[in-house]
């Protein structure tokens, strides 16, 4: 099975920072890998996919780069609603993983 | 509008049967993958098992494999885990997710709010 680590597991910051989270593969996976935010209570919600393309309707403050077994999500400027818990999670191969969640609050 | 809408949770005993089903509308059902995913109290998100527009292929997770046996019935819209042997560690909210793909990439775009699964004695 393909092992996802992210880090930080933990993230303070304020409104307007710049945040970068690493999500990490224990083998090659490509692009296949996804992003996803999850708030408190709410089903996640798909952000980035193919490592780098922004799902529709979501703010261009995020953006995803990567391959192979290293990826990034950046958040260029945060916003009070995107203090939340963020998932990476690869689509190269069965079972499906996710990373362990990066959760993001506010400093 | 596109949704994804679970039932069938609730509290069960350990080593009983619980059987979930996902309502989707909106799209066109059958033309779609659809998993389940799952994610126990406070912990992070698990893949459970996944299962192809024409029901062909099927995949499980290892710690679901050979209890929870996942279908789909295509003219009713419906996508179904059925759970049985249920243990403490299956408590969990369990989400209906659709798989949608650009050229050969996928991804899970469509979320169910989740429903929620306790296994206690």
């Amino acid at each position: 099975d393909i092992q996802l680590t992210q880090s930080p597991s933990f993230l303070s910051a304020s409104v307007g920072d710049r945040v970068t989270i690493t999500c990490r593969a224990s083998q090659g996976i490509s692009s296949y890998l996804a992003w996803y935010q999850q708030k408190p209570g709410k089903a996640p919600k798909l952000l980035i996919y193919a490592a780098s393309t922004l799902q529709s309707g979501v703010p261009s403050r995020f953006s995803g780069s990567g391959s192979g077994t290293e990826f990034t999500l950046t958040i260029s400027s945060l916003q009070p609603e995107d203090f939340a818990t963020y998932y990476c999670q690869q689509l190269n191969s069965y079972p499906i993983t996710f990373g362990q969640g990066t959760r993001l609050e506010i400093k | 509008e596109v949704q994804l809408v679970e039932s069938g949770g609730g509290l069960v005993q350990p080593g009983g049967s619980l059987r979930l089903s996902c309502a989707a509308s909106g799209f066109t059902f059958s033309s779609y993958s659809m998993n389940w995913v799952r994610q126990a109290p406070g912990k992070g998100l698990e893949w459970v098992s996944y299962i192809s527009s024409s029901s062909s292929t099927i995949y499980y997770a290892d710690s679901v494999k050979g209890r929870f046996t996942i279908s789909r019935d295509n003219a009713k819209n419906s996508l179904y885990l059925q759970m049985n042997s249920l243990r403490a560690e299956d408590t969990a909210v369990y989400y209906c997710a659709r798989t949608a793909a650009n050229y050969y990439y996928y991804y899970m775009d469509v979320w169910g709010k989740g429903t929620t699964v306790t296994v206690s004695s």
